[in-house]
């Protein structure tokens, strides 16, 4: 398998500018997730899906940011528009139920906003 | 509210040494409680995790991690460290419906 794939692996933008991050999940997994790394905050979760349909958006910051998932091996993280404050490593994560809890990180994306 | 406490930031041994990174959660019911390392540029990864059943609990890499009920700690260890398992240590908990909540992280340093 070839685990969790995100894109791209570094993006640099400008302040303003529409971001999308894009994430492939584990084949046959059933809950994808997307958390934000920073040194500051650490890594916090910002919304999780199941079956494609958001569970919880509680971690999502403001309306700045929103998440979709079209189907089972597609989600993406957009951020419109962005903000310096928004630099951080984003991971996606996946997990099926027959997992009992444990996820599977891709590699992150690295996003800097000048 | 459910949260994870790792009292170390970072931690530095020398190869060959014993390790043990502690983490302490709090957590209403009966806990789920993972392990995770993160090498440089890299996403997590598990290294174990503790569900129910015999407390100490063996995970990959040489890794063991202990739950004890009574002090709400599930610590790491490894009897001898290798240069290769620096790295950050995540400990997490398991908040319900799949969602974790992950501590701040222990940045393991080796020395030669």
């Amino acid at each position: 398998d070839a685990g969790v794939i995100q894109s791209p692996r570094h993006e640099v933008t400008e302040m303003g500018q529409e971001v999308t991050l894009r994430c492939k999940p584990i084949s046959g997994h059933d809950y994808l997730f997307w958390y934000r790394q920073t040194m500051m905050r650490g890594l916090e979760l910002l919304i999780y899906f199941n079956n494609n349909v958001p569970i919880d958006d509680s971690g999502m910051p403001e309306d700045r940011f929103s998440a979709k998932m079209p189907n089972a091996s597609f989600s993406t993280l957009k951020i419109q528009p962005s903000e310096p404050r928004d630099s951080a490593v984003y991971f996606c994560a996946s997990s099926s139920t027959s997992g009992v809890d444990t996820q599977y990180f891709g590699p992150g994306t690295r996003l800097t906003v000048l | 509210a459910q949260s994870v406490t790792q009292p170390d930031i970072h931690i530095t041994v020398s190869e060959g040494a014993s390790l043990e990174l502690r983490c302490n959660y709090s957590y209403g019911a009966t806990p789920y409680l993972f392990w995770y390392v993160q090498s440089p540029g890299q996403g997590l990864q598990l290294l174990l995790k503790y569900f129910s059943g015999d407390t100490l609990v063996q995970g990959i890499k040489g890794f063991e991690a202990e739950f004890k009920r009574s002090q709400s700690s599930f610590n790491l260890r490894k009897p001898s460290v290798h240069w290769s398992d620096a790295a950050e240590y995540f400990c997490a908990v398991g908040a319900g419906g799949f969602k974790t909540i992950f501590g701040a992280g222990t940045r393991l340093f080796v020395k030669a």
